[in-house]
């Protein structure tokens, strides 16, 4: 167990929706990471947070966005859903986000556009 | 940005041999290293991580070893369990203006045979 918590584990839904994914970061970490895992992509990096503020953006399409809460949970919106966007989203946290350190990764959020 | 990838997607062997999973990369200002474990169904898990003023790294069963020469980064793995069966992703770090991100490649899936 990483110490990183991910709700829910799937998600169906269908397109033109919208869907929020949550992250609980590892006590004593301050920076949330997303990643979209998808059969022909791989792990790509979508954005990072540090202590409530943004701090890098990967390739996050502007239908996504993402915040970080004062508890320093994380939540990832993705709106007008497309068949394509179906994918594994992985939250993962590190102590600094200074880079340089290792990631904790969660299990993932199956998330299935029908 | 820059690519890192694996030179093998595949990969079997026998329970009880040593595994060797071979990695490239081409940014020569990567810094960091380091070697994720993917089971089905699971997130990313650290396996062991290398940084650049070093060449080889030693933790339970696994050793990195980092080439910055021909920018090539290897895992060992020793007495090859059924458990070690998954994918297997290095990832490299460097740094860009005032962001430093984990970038990932594309994975090898480790088989263990019976």
């Amino acid at each position: 167990d990483s110490g990183v918590t991910q709700t829910p584990k799937h998600l169906i839904t269908a397109t033109g929706q919208r869907v929020t994914l949550r992250c609980s970061p590892r006590s004593g970490d301050l920076s949330v990471y997303w990643y979209q895992q998808s059969l022909d992509q791989g792990l790509q990096f979508l954005i990072q947070y540090y202590n409530g503020e943004e701090r890098a953006k990967g390739n996050i399409l502007e239908r996504f966005s993402a915040q970080q809460f004062p508890d320093l949970h994380s939540e990832l919106n993705l709106s007008s859903l497309e068949l394509g966007d179906s994918a594994l989203y992985f939250c993962a946290s590190s102590v600094a986000g200074q880079g340089g350190e290792k990631l904790f990764f969660g299990s993932g959020t199956q998330l299935s556009v029908l | 940005g820059e690519n890192v990838g694996l030179h093998l997607p595949t990969l079997s062997v026998q329970e009880g041999d040593n595994s060797i999973i071979n990695c490239a990369y081409s940014n020569s200002a990567s810094d960091y290293f380091i070697w994720y474990k993917q089971e089905s169904g699971k997130g990313p898990q650290f396996i062991i991580d290398i940084r650049s003023n070093m060449d080889k790294r030693q933790g339970q069963r696994v050793t990195v070893l980092l080439n910055k020469t021909v920018k090539h980064l290897s895992l060992q793995i020793a007495a090859t369990q059924p458990g070690d069966s998954a994918v297997y992703f290095c990832a490299e770090t460097s740094k860009s203006g005032s962001a430093r991100q984990l970038t990932f490649g594309s994975g090898t899936q480790l088989t263990v045979l019976p």
